[in-house]
């Protein structure tokens, strides 16, 4: 099993640009979740995912949109890049909305 | 959510036995105490985890005080692989209305040293 898998692992935008951060996972698991790390301030829950073809918001929504056709992917976009949305982005999934959770190595983005 | 208390920095020699802290006084009955890491630059690694029992596995020993207001992360054998650092967090398992969020505070910044 590769596990979480994230791409691109690095990635600068310009302020305006929008971009897909890629996720997916081959473990089967239902749950899927997008988060955002910045400096000093920890782990914050952006949108999360309970299986295909739902997915709902976290605490740091806006700006981003997720879909869930699969179970596999849970892709997540920047509609419009802004400087505050440079971050490093962690995708997680778990079996189910438990606790026991499993992270990708993150992509680093940075928006100028 | 239980709030938790983690000393932000710890040392350990290489080989010898890492001795983690958590107080999380305000622990209610149904909640459980998980355990990550967050190796630098990597995305957090799930640990263990337990609700009133000791726990062990491949990674780690979880000891929980019978009063469940405190408990601590044990890595029997520190390696250097093994600095990063390490979150204690206290949530309620499962229910209908759970998001699966988890809430990551400061953690406890493990230096393994040789």
């Amino acid at each position: 099993n590769a596990g979480v898998t994230q791409t691109p692992k690095f990635q600068v935008l310009k302020t305006g640009q929008s971009m897909t951060l890629q996720c997916a996972q081959d473990m089967n698991h239902e749950y899927m979740s997008w988060y955002r790390q910045d400096p000093g301030m920890g782990l914050r829950l952006i949108h999360y995912s309970v299986g295909a073809g739902i997915t709902d918001q976290g605490e740091v929504p806006n700006g981003y949109n997720v879909s869930r056709s699969t179970t596999e992917d849970f892709p997540l976009r920047l509609l419009s890049a802004a400087p505050s949305q440079t971050s490093v982005y962690f995708c997680a999934s778990s079996p189910s909305a438990s606790f026991t959770q499993y992270f990708g190595p993150g992509t680093r983005l940075t928006v100028l | 959510d239980a709030k938790t208390t983690q000393p932000p920095s710890m040392d350990c020699a290489e080989g010898r036995a890492a001795n983690l802290p958590c107080n999380h006084s305000t622990i209610s009955g149904n909640e459980y105490v998980y355990w990550y890491r967050q190796i630098h630059s990597q995305g957090p690694q799930y640990i263990i985890h337990g609700l009133k029992n000791n726990e062990t596995n491949e990674m780690a020993s979880l000891i929980i005080t019978e009063d469940r207001k405190s408990s601590t992360l044990i890595l029997p054998h520190a390696t250097l692989r093994d600095t990063a650092v390490y979150y204690c967090i206290v949530r309620v398992a499962g229910g209908s209305s759970n998001t699966g969020k988890l809430i990551f505070g400061q953690g406890t910044t493990l230096q393994v040293k040789p």
